[in-house]
C-alpha cells in the first residue's frame, strides 16, 4: 500500500512555461512534506518543503501547494528551464520525524 | 566538501555472497539512513540511525543489517545476497529529524 503516490510517471513542458507536478498521500499523520530533485547517477537533492499547517510555500521559481482536505500537494515551477529536467520525488515525514515515505517519482522534461 | 560518500559505486555479486556497503558523512550529522530505489517505487527506507551506536528498522529491513560504530559512518550489510536485493542503494544523513536529508550518489548493486 503506497502511502505517497505520484500518478504521472513523466511530464513534458516547453521552456518558459509552468511545470506542475502532483502528489497524493493517504497517511494523515504526515507532519510535513518535501520535494527532492534527482539527476541520473546522482543522489536526490532537497528542493523545497511545506509544513502540514501551511497551504503554500514559495522559494524562487518553486512553489509547493498543500491541500490537506484532498490529501494532495503539487509543485509548481515557473518559468521552467531545461536544467530543471530531472526526476522529482515528493515525500511525507511522519510525526516522529524519523521516516521519509517517498512517492514513485515523476520525470520532468523541459524542452528548449 | 564531500558531504555523503558511498563506497563502492557499483558491485556485482553472486547469490549467497555477502558484502558491506559503506556510507561516510563529514557534516557531523546525527541521523543516517539507508534506502533502496527500485523502478517505479521511489526510495524505501531499509534501516536508520539516530546517533552513534543506535540503529532502527525502516520499511524494508529484512535481509539487511546495519552498524553505526562511529558517528560519521553507517554500514549496510547483506549477509546472503539474493536476486531480489538487486537495486540502487542510497545513504542519507541529516542534522536532526526535522532537517532535510542529504543523499550520497548511490551504489548500484546487481545480484546474479
Amino acid at each position: 500500500d503506497q502511502q505517497v503516490k505520484q500518478n504521472s510517471p513523466s511530464l513534458s513542458v516547453q521552456e518558459g512555461r509552468i511545470s506542475i507536478l502532483n502528489c497524493d498521500y493517504t497517511n494523515s499523520m504526515f507532519d510535513y512534506f518535501l520535494w527532492y530533485k534527482k539527476y541520473p547517477a546522482e543522489g536526490p537533492t532537497f528542493l523545497i518543503s511545506i509544513s502540514s499547517i501551511k497551504d503554500k510555500n514559495e522559494d524562487g521559481r518553486f512553489t509547493v501547494f498543500l491541500n490537506k482536505s484532498a490529501k494532495h500537494l503539487s509543485l509548481h515551477i515557473v518559468p521552467s528551464q531545461p536544467g530543471d529536467s530531472a526526476v522529482y520525488f515528493c515525500a511525507g515525514v511522519n510525526n516522529a520525524g524519523n521516516m521519509l515515505t517517498f512517492g514513485g517519482g515523476t520525470r520532468l522534461m523541459v524542452k528548449p | 566538501n564531500a558531504g555523503v560518500t558511498q563506497t563502492p559505486k557499483f558491485r556485482v555479486l553472486k547469490t549467497g555472497q555477502s558484502m558491506t556497503l559503506l556510507c561516510a558523512q563529514d557534516m557531523n550529522h546525527e541521523y543516517m539512513y539507508w534506502y533502496r530505489q527500485d523502478p517505479g517505487m521511489g526510495l524505501r527506507l531499509i534501516h536508520y540511525s539516530v546517533g552513534e551506536g543506535t540503529t532502527a528498522k525502516g520499511e524494508v529491513p529484512d535481509g539487511y543489517n546495519v552498524s553505526r560504530l562511529k558517528k560519521q559512518n553507517f554500514l549496510l550489510g547483506l549477509e546472503s545476497a539474493a536476486p531480489s536485493q538487486t537495486s540502487v542503494y542510497f545513504c542519507a544523513s541529516s542534522y536532526s529529524s526535522v532537517q532535510p536529508q542529504h543523499f550520497g550518489d548511490g551504489t548500484r548493486l546487481s545480484i546474479l
